[in-house]
């Protein structure tokens, strides 16, 4: 059994759609929670930083985190095409800083 | 400010053959990470470096794989020789570690290598 789940999709959406994306997760010392955006050919960018459980919001995204149920959650609100690209999930525990990933959801937002 | 560079880009090789990837990390940063990267899956941590030494290589394939960080700045990762299973992109990424243990780590584009 793989650390991190994630559902790979594709998933696609209409413009202006909520977008929900999920990862669970097996190992209770995970304590930093990262959602990663990557676009085609390019390299993984950061889009969200949660530290233990709580939700976080910035701009469109927000980031929820449930450690009693070992679940992520990132929340895209109004997506647009400019949006359609593979997210992904990471997570690392408190010591050390070896990140393991997701395998990534493929978005597509129709516009 | 400038990001992680890698280079090259994309490479063509026959299995058998040796190649090399370059990275030169976000100025100032003193960890350093190569990931293998295969189609349709997320990163996986190949090696780690805090400053010139490797502090995480458990997942390197030593028979064949090789990486080096002369002077802690910019790294090369060698495959010698190459098998039809490389083929995947090879990311690097750099990070400044803190105390706090909250780095965020930098991806550079890859480099997506064909093994023939």
């Amino acid at each position: 059994q793989k650390e991190v789940e994630q559902d790979p999709g594709p998933l696609s959406v209409p413009e202006g759609a909520i977008v929900s994306l999920n990862c669970t997760y097996s190992n209770s010392a995970f304590q930093y929670f990262m959602w990663y955006r990557q676009y085609s050919r390019k390299g993984p960018e950061l889009l969200m930083y949660t530290y233990s459980s709580g939700n976080k919001e910035d701009g469109r995204f927000t980031a929820q985190v449930d450690k009693s149920s070992k679940y992520i959650s990132l929340f895209i609100r109004d997506s647009q095409p400019s949006d359609s690209a593979t997210y992904l999930c990471a997570m690392r525990a408190v010591s050390g800083s070896r990140l393991t990933f997701g395998e990534g959801t493929q978005l597509t937002v129709n516009p | 400010e400038a990001g992680v560079v890698q280079s090259p880009r994309y490479k063509i090789i026959e299995k058998k053959q040796p190649v090399a990837f370059w990275c030169n990390p976000i100025s100032g940063h003193n960890t350093l990470y190569w990931y293998l990267q295969n189609l349709g899956q997320g990163p996986e941590l190949l090696i780690r470096y805090e400053n010139e030494e490797a502090v995480d290589d458990s997942q390197l394939p030593k028979d064949r794989f090789s990486a080096e960080r002369l002077k802690g700045v910019d790294s090369t990762l060698k495959i010698q020789p190459a098998e039809l299973g490389d083929s995947a992109v090879y990311l690097c990424a750099s990070s400044l570690e803190s105390a706090g243990g909250s780095d965020t780590q930098y991806f550079g584009p890859g480099t997506r290598l064909t093994v023939l």
